[in-house]
């Protein structure tokens, strides 16, 4: 069975710290692993996508890093902002057929 | 980049009756839509996928005669919950896909809706 597990559930730290997301999945067959970022009553927004073949891809303060042997992958977020306070939700992508599979979440909130 | 919108935001309605949600591709053509409902604290789950111009493909639980899809152009794609209940309320989040997005799949933001 298809499935994406994140942790934590959710995640509390202070302004400028840094955090590391984690995320673990069974897909098969593997196409590629998108972070998102989702603002609570708002649509998610791509962060980064990685390919089979991709180890790491960074997108401002955020790096997403990407093991295909071990099927896990993490979001390491820097010097985190108020703003960066949202649902992160890992999800990965079926070969063939435009089939995503989608992480429960990791509620982050920044606070000052 | 590539922009979806959704309309309304966020829409009240009466148990029994129908409501109607946009979704269109503000910049560029979509081969294909996605309609996802999600329940608070949960994750997004995809209700169908539809291409233009041909029925709509549905999950495996979702009722099609309650949840009308009709991709009509290119560019606009629409969900109609009929006879509402209040256990359809929940958060609709359409997305779409465009051989020039490649894997990209983008979201809109969201359609709120409330059954009372």
């Amino acid at each position: 069975k298809n499935q994406v597990e994140q942790s934590p559930q959710s995640l509390i730290i202070l302004e400028g710290k840094n955090c590391t997301l984690q995320c673990n999945y069974t897909v098969s067959p593997f196409s590629n692993l998108r972070w998102y970022k989702q603002d609570t009553g708002r649509g998610p927004v791509s962060l980064t996508i990685m390919t089979f073949s991709e180890n790491t891809k960074s997108n401002g303060r955020y790096t997403a890093t990407l093991d295909a042997d071990t099927k896990q992958s993490s979001l390491h977020i820097t010097a985190s902002q108020l703003s960066d306070s949202a649902s992160y939700i890992c999800v990965v992508s079926v070969l063939y057929g435009n089939k995503l599979v989608f992480g429960a979440g990791t509620i982050l909130r920044v606070k000052s | 980049g590539a922009v979806v919108s959704q309309h309304p935001s966020w829409v009240i309605c009466k148990s029994g009756t129908s409501v109607k949600i946009e979704c269109r591709s503000l910049d560029f053509q979509a081969t294909t839509m996605f309609w996802y409902r999600q329940f608070p604290k949960q994750s997004l789950m995809l209700m169908a996928t539809s291409n233009e111009g041909s029925k709509a493909t549905y999950e495996q639980g979702v009722e099609k005669d309650k949840f009308l899809i009709n991709h009509a152009s290119l560019t606009l794609s629409t969900l109609t919950v009929t006879s509402a209940h209040p256990e359809d309320s929940s958060f609709y989040i359409c997305s779409a896909i465009t051989l020039q997005t490649g894997m990209e799949q983008y979201f809109g933001p969201g359609t709120r809706l409330t059954v009372t």
